[in-house]
């Protein structure tokens, strides 16, 4: 049984650009949602696909942007990069929609200059 | 506004003692609960949940206890161990069927040995 993998580890950016983050959850895992972990905060729900559908957002502007696939791996897509971007991103995919834990990846590094 | 508070920044505990982490929260549809713990350049990883219809939840040396009418939860761990050391993560759900977690700025434990 594989766990949670996220790709890249460490990513730099310019101010403006576009990035996509990638992640592949753990086998049998439906359910994938992300987070953004600022320096010195706790992570921070962004959006959770289930069955390749957005089905819960958090306070993030459009320009963070997502999908999933058949096989349940997803991408985070964040457009018009700004400095406040810069954080580690974590990925964490669970099995349905009843609450239990959610596992997550290692996270990718995002530094935007 | 920050629902989920963790107000102690770091934690020093001998090794063999109990250490006690702490977590308040404000909104009180809160309904479930949940510990993580992050090693450095890991994802975090589950420890332990606890149902609002609880007030007490034990997995081997973990206890998480819940005091709704105090909006208070706390974890347990005894006896501590140097491997224990890590930043804990207290998180609250108000939403059943999504994973939509809010989480607290994270304690940080070191236990000493």
């Amino acid at each position: 049984e594989t766990g949670v993998t996220q790709s890249p580890t460490h990513l730099i950016k310019t101010r403006g650009q576009q990035v996509t983050l990638r992640c592949s959850s753990q086998s049998g895992h439906n359910t994938v949602s992300w987070y953004q972990q600022a320096l010195g905060q706790g992570p921070q729900f962004i959006f959770q696909y289930y069955r390749e559908e957005e089905n819960g957002r958090g306070n993030f502007p459009p320009r963070f942007s997502g999908l999933q696939f058949p096989n349940y791996s997803s991408e985070l897509n964040v457009n018009a990069l700004e400095l406040d971007d810069s954080a580690l991103y974590l990925c964490a995919s669970s099995l349905g929609m009843a609450r239990t834990e959610a596992f997550f990846g290692q996270g990718t590094r995002l530094t935007v200059v | 506004d920050q629902q989920v508070k963790q107000n102690s920044p770091s934690l020093s505990v001998q090794e063999g003692r109990i250490s006690i982490l702490n977590c308040d929260y404000t909104n009180s549809m809160f309904d479930y609960f949940l510990w993580y713990k992050k090693y450095p350049a890991e994802g975090p990883t589950f420890l332990i949940s606890i149902s609002s219809i609880k007030d007490k939840n034990e997995d081997g040396r973990f206890t998480v206890f819940l005091n709704k009418s105090a909006k208070h939860l706390s974890l347990h761990i005894v006896p501590s161990q140097p491997g224990d050391s890590a930043v804990y993560f207290c998180a609250a759900s108000a939403e059943s069927g999504t994973y939509k977690y809010i989480f607290g700025t994270g304690t940080r434990l070191k236990v000493l040995a």
